[in-house]
Parts: structure tokens; sequence; C-alpha cells
């Protein structure tokens, strides 16, 4: 089934460890992004990447770094976490391209909790 | 940037309407969308604007006027499973989406 695919879906992580959130698409949608989602505050942009080899701050990048090797990759490392980095993480894509709206496809989240 | 206002909590009976409002302020106006949310899962497209006007789909319509920076989401014929986030999300040109808070929709019996 075309999509998404998030990993882990879930994770319980000390605080001062590497983590690194994997998202893999297989619809060749050239622009992707993760977001955070927490209580009242709704999704956050990290970062996004509009094409491979290419990538962008978002509204909140601080802790985070992505990269973008490939169309299909776009894994978020967190260097060292923190507890406020306890949060569902969506992995997203779209393409850019074509007649449709350009609508974001989500992946299923990542719930990370930061001890 | 964006600046995206939406109210926090909706209550509505089944069968009837209601009318979530979504206000945004943006520096590069490319589209506005709405998604919804069930509580645990990931959000899931439902209307797109980019035109002023009403967009309608089903039971669901969602109007936009750009000048006024105003959009909303129409959801008719409540039913339980309507019971959800609803997202108002702007696109830049930059194509980055800059979402709301979400309303919370109730649907009671």
């Amino acid at each position: 089934i075309a999509g998404i695919t998030q990993a882990p879906t879930s994770q319980i992580l000390a605080a001062g460890r590497r983590m690194t959130l994997r998202c893999t698409q297989d619809m060749r949608h050239n622009a992707m992004y993760w977001y955070r989602q927490d209580l009242g505050l709704g999704l956050r942009l990290i970062h996004y990447s509009n094409t491979a080899g290419t990538t962008g701050k978002g509204e909140v990048p601080d802790g985070y770094s992505v990269s973008r090797a490939n169309t299909d990759d776009f894994p978020l490392t967190l260097a060292s976490a923190v507890p406020s980095q306890t949060s569902v993480y969506f992995c997203a894509s779209t393409p850019t391209s074509g007649s449709g709206s350009g609508e974001l496809f989500f992946g299923e989240g990542s719930r990370l909790t930061v001890l | 940037g964006q600046n995206i206002d939406q109210p926090t909590e909706m209550t509505a009976t089944e069968g009837a309407i209601v009318q979530i409002n979504c206000t945004y302020q943006t520096s590069g106006f490319n589209g506005l969308f709405w998604y919804q949310q069930h509580a645990g899962e990931a959000p899931t497209f439902l209307s797109y604007n980019v035109l002023d006007g009403l967009e309608e789909k089903g039971r669901f319509s969602s109007f936009l006027s750009r000048s006024k920076g105003y959009s909303y989401l129409l959801l008719k014929e409540l039913q339980m499973k309507d019971s959800a986030s609803y997202l108002c999300a702007v696109r830049d040109r930059d194509y980055k989406l800059s979402f709301g808070a979400g309303t919370t929709v109730t649907v009671r019996a």
C-alpha cells in the first residue's frame, strides 16, 4: 500500500540520548515535512525539504536536524534529547507539481517521550 | 509567517449543522486547507480553497475570502463519527503549511 511509513511508532528515551525518527514515502513526492504536535499548540513545522538534496528550517527547528539524501527518505534526528521534545511527531509529504491541490499526506505519527 | 485562529471547542447535536471559522494573516497566501483528525490518529485531508468562494464535498463545505483572511468549514447532517479535531492550515509560496491549533467538535446524540 502506497503511503508514508514512520518508525518507531512509540519510543521512550532518556534525556541526553541521540534519536533518529525515520520517515519513508513511496509516492515519489518531492516535498517532505516534519511536524510536532502538542496539546493546545497544534501542528508546528520543524524542518522541511522541497526536493532531494535541500532542506529548510520551519517554525521550531532548534534541537533537530534533517537530511534528504534521496526522494523517499527524510529522517529527523534529535542530537541530545530534552524533556521538552516529548511530543507526537508527524512526517508528511506532498507533490509540488501537477494538477492536484497539493495536500499533505501524513504518516501515522511517532510518539516520543523524553525522561 | 502565518497567524491562524480558530475556536478551541464546539459542541453540536447529531443531525445538526456546525460552522468552524478560521481567520489568518499571511505573508504569502497559496491556498487554505482543512484537515480532520480523530484522537490518536494522523490528520486526513478534507478540503482545499485557493480562490474565493464555496467548495462543496458531500456533507462538508469550505468557504474562503482572501481579502478578509477568513475561511469556514461547514459540517452538515452531523454524525457521531464527525466528533474530531478540525485543523485549518494555510500554505505559503514555499509550499509550507502552517496550522491553527485545531477545533475540537463534539457531536452529542
